[in-house]
């Protein structure tokens, strides 16, 4: 069973747009967590939010925790090159850290 | 500080070989380690959490004879992929944890792993 969906799976867009991926689930989160992973590789968390309602900034990306807890996103605003890499949002459960698929990023230049 | 390092970063074995990969937490101490397998173009699925000098859990569908874990200090865990085979083709993934929080992990840079 995938505890987390993460839309959309893929999205290529140009620098200097902003975009907004989506982490979704039918079940209340006690927090979640985004990861940024580039190719080869591991994982670096980038924020962990845990109220609902909860917005946090780290600089052109803003993480939202949806009011239910059951739902997150992260927008990125005027995408750069180096933004490109795996956007993974994961929940916690049983002393386990789940991941969802990802959502891979890709910015033109 | 929180660095977890592997060894080594990338390794090239023949099928029915062994090959053993090392996680080192740097500068702190790890009760807990995790193994990941990330297949190309998708998410880390958990393989495994070890515990400090215990046998360590597997999760469902990993086979415990084919990868051997062993967490013989707080700040070393190996996997053994033993018996090798082209599907064993992966990047493998390991994370540390602190004492009392598993949810706080700290990522290795992965291994890649392909078995021709």
């Amino acid at each position: 069973t995938q505890l987390l969906e993460q839309s959309p799976q893929f999205l290529s867009i140009q620098e200097g747009e902003n975009l907004t991926v989506y982490c979704n689930s039918s079940s209340v989160f006690s927090s979640l967590q985004w990861y940024r992973q580039e190719p080869g590789e591991g994982p670096v968390l980038l924020v962990t939010v845990v109220t609902g309602g909860e917005v946090k900034k780290l600089k052109r990306l803003t993480f939202q925790f949806g009011d239910a807890r059951k739902d997150s996103s992260l927008h990125i605003t005027a995408a750069q090159p180096g933004d490109t890499g795996l956007y993974l949002c994961a929940r916690n459960r049983d002393d386990k850290i789940i991941f969802g698929k990802g959502t891979r990023l890709h910015i033109l230049p | 500080g929180a660095v977890v390092s592997q060894h080594p970063s990338w390794v090239i074995c023949k099928s029915g070989t062994s090959v053993k990969i090392e996680c080192r937490s740097l500068d702190f101490q790890a009760t807990t380690m995790f193994w990941y397998r990330q297949f190309p173009k998708q998410s880390l699925m958990l393989m495994a959490t070890s515990n400090e000098g215990s046998k360590a859990t597997y999760e469902q569908g990993v086979e415990k004879d084919k990868f051997l874990i062993n967490h013989a200090s707080l700040t070393l865990s190996t996997l053994t992929v033993t018996s090798a085979h082209p599907e064993d083709s992966s990047f493998y993934i390991c994370s540390a944890s602190l004492q009392g929080d598993p949810y706080e992990q700290y990522f290795g840079p992965g291994t890649r792993l392909t078995v021709t």
